[in-house]
């Protein structure tokens, strides 16, 4: 059981929208930063948000990131065949003094 | 070009021992958090260790007091030494490096490509 709570797969079709949503606490998204991450199986997971809302350099800013109380949303625009993917939230949890991720989102992009 | 290559997964009978190793290179390496995270396969991803700047070490309950994360500056090397393997460790292990310091803004922009470590007999 994760610490931080993902829906277990979204789906949208080429060029909409989609959010995924990330649930967690006043320990952890509540006074901390969230990060999200796209992971293909038996590749390196990529960053794609840090700081609630920032993007590394080189990703589009059709990833968008947001963060509202204990609650935190990724976004992503124009959707492609190659956005298909895992992706996982993760922030600090002060209590625990620990790193927690999401359980992942498995994106299917019909 | 900043790289993480990891080492040292193998096939490791239950209870016994392992030790991973990451190179890193392309950025200067003392300056950063640095994180061991793991994924099972057909599961999600696990944070397993963190070691800060100045040394500071993090766990989770699963793998503490089995677990140790070190890091050698001069060697730009973290490494994970592992005890009492049980077969739910079995697992890609990656590190990773935190992409600015600060705990509460923990975030990873460079990963390895991952070593596999299996447990069993």
């Amino acid at each position: 059981q994760s610490v931080l709570t993902q829906p277990p797969s979204v789906s949208a079709a080429p060029g909409q929208k989609v959010t995924i949503s990330c649930s967690g606490s006043s320990s952890n998204i509540g006074n901390n930063y969230v990060s999200w991450y796209h992971h293909l199986p038996g590749t390196a997971p990529k960053l794609l948000i840090y700081d609630n809302d920032k993007r590394p350099s080189g990703i589009p800013d059709r990833f968008s990131g947001s963060k509202s109380g204990t609650s935190a949303t990724l976004g992503i625009t124009g959707l492609q065949t190659g956005d298909e993917a895992d992706y996982y939230c993760g922030t600090w949890d002060s209590s625990l003094r620990a790193v927690v991720f999401g359980g992942g989102t498995q994106l299917t992009v019909l | 070009e900043m790289q993480l290559v990891e080492s040292g997964g193998a096939l490791v009978q239950p209870g016994g021992s392992l030790r991973l190793s990451c190179a890193a290179s392309g950025f200067t390496f003392s300056r950063y958090d640095m994180h061991w995270v793991r994924q099972v396969t057909g599961k999600g991803l696990e944070w397993v260790a963190a070691i800060g700047t100045l040394a500071d070490t993090f766990y989770p309950v699963s793998v503490k007091g089995r677990f140790t994360i070190s890091r050698e500056n001069a060697k730009n090397s973290l490494y994970l030494q592992m005890n009492s393997l049980r077969a739910g460790d079995t697992a890609v292990y990656y590190c990773a490096r935190g992409i600015t310091t600060g705990w509460g803004h923990t975030a990873f922009d460079i990963w390895g490509q991952g070593t596999m470590v299996t447990v069993s007999s």
